[in-house]
């Protein structure tokens, strides 16, 4: 079975300031991806990146980088520069690639509210 | 704008009735897939659907069931709903390659 922790139930942080969003996983299989999501108060969900379990290098989607550390089982979402409209909830999700079917069936951690202060 | 259409936003209904929840994937999307958003259970994986055929199953209830029909859209139905049922659900689609899935807006439902 897979699992997703996220420890921080809510983090504050500057505006223009940096911040990390911790996530460990657990899980049993070789290949596997970790996503980060980002749920604003509208509730939609909005996909942030994306980290594949054989990549070699972390994952970087504008501010967004992914601290992969396998041997860890963390993959911490990394915001730099933060910004008001970064307010939200952030989900870290994974799912597994066995038998080399998509990434559909995503576990979630129970997510963390970010407030970026002014 | 994610391309995932959703409806009815928003419905609210009692203990008992039943109510049928609709997903319209992005073009091209073959795969389909339901999340339940609780307070009490966070996101869970629903059941996921491609090209019409039930693909992978997470915690649906015996109650629920879903289908995904020729022209791709999806629909959930949920019945003899109960207060606990009250969620947020929402539809994902993808196309099936690694990456990230595209959600909906959610549909928001209410059980009195």
């Amino acid at each position: 079975a897979q699992k997703i922790t996220q420890t921080q139930p809510g983090m504050f942080v500057q505006e223009k300031e940096a911040v990390t969003l911790d996530c460990t996983y657990d899980t049993s299989d070789q290949s596997y991806g970790l996503f980060w999501y980002k749920q604003p108060s509208s509730g939609e969900m909005i996909f942030l990146i994306y980290q594949g379990s054989y990549d070699e290098q972390n994952a970087t989607e504008g501010r967004y980088s992914l601290n992969f550390q396998k041997a860890r089982k963390s993959a911490n979402l990394v915001i730099s520069a933060s910004q008001l409209g970064d307010s939200a909830m952030y989900f870290c999700a994974m799912a597994s690639n066995a038998g080399g079917t998509s990434y559909g069936k995503l576990t979630f951690g129970q997510g963390t509210i970010l407030t970026v202060h002014p | 704008d994610s391309g995932v259409t959703q409806t009815p936003k928003h419905l609210i209904t009692a203990t008992g009735q039943r109510v049928t929840l609709r997903c319209s994937p992005r073009s091209g999307d073959l795969s389909v897939y339901w999340y339940q958003q609780s307070l009490d259970q966070g996101l869970q994986f629903l059941i996921q659907y491609y090209n019409g055929e039930e693909r992978a199953k997470g915690n649906i209830l015996e109650r629920f069931s879903a289908q995904q029909f020729p022209d791709l859209h999806s629909e959930l139905n949920l019945s003899s709903l109960e207060l606990g049922d009250s969620a947020l659900y929402f539809c994902a689609s993808s196309v099936e390659i690694v990456g990230e899935l595209f959600f909906g807006e959610g549909s928001r439902l209410t059980v009195l």
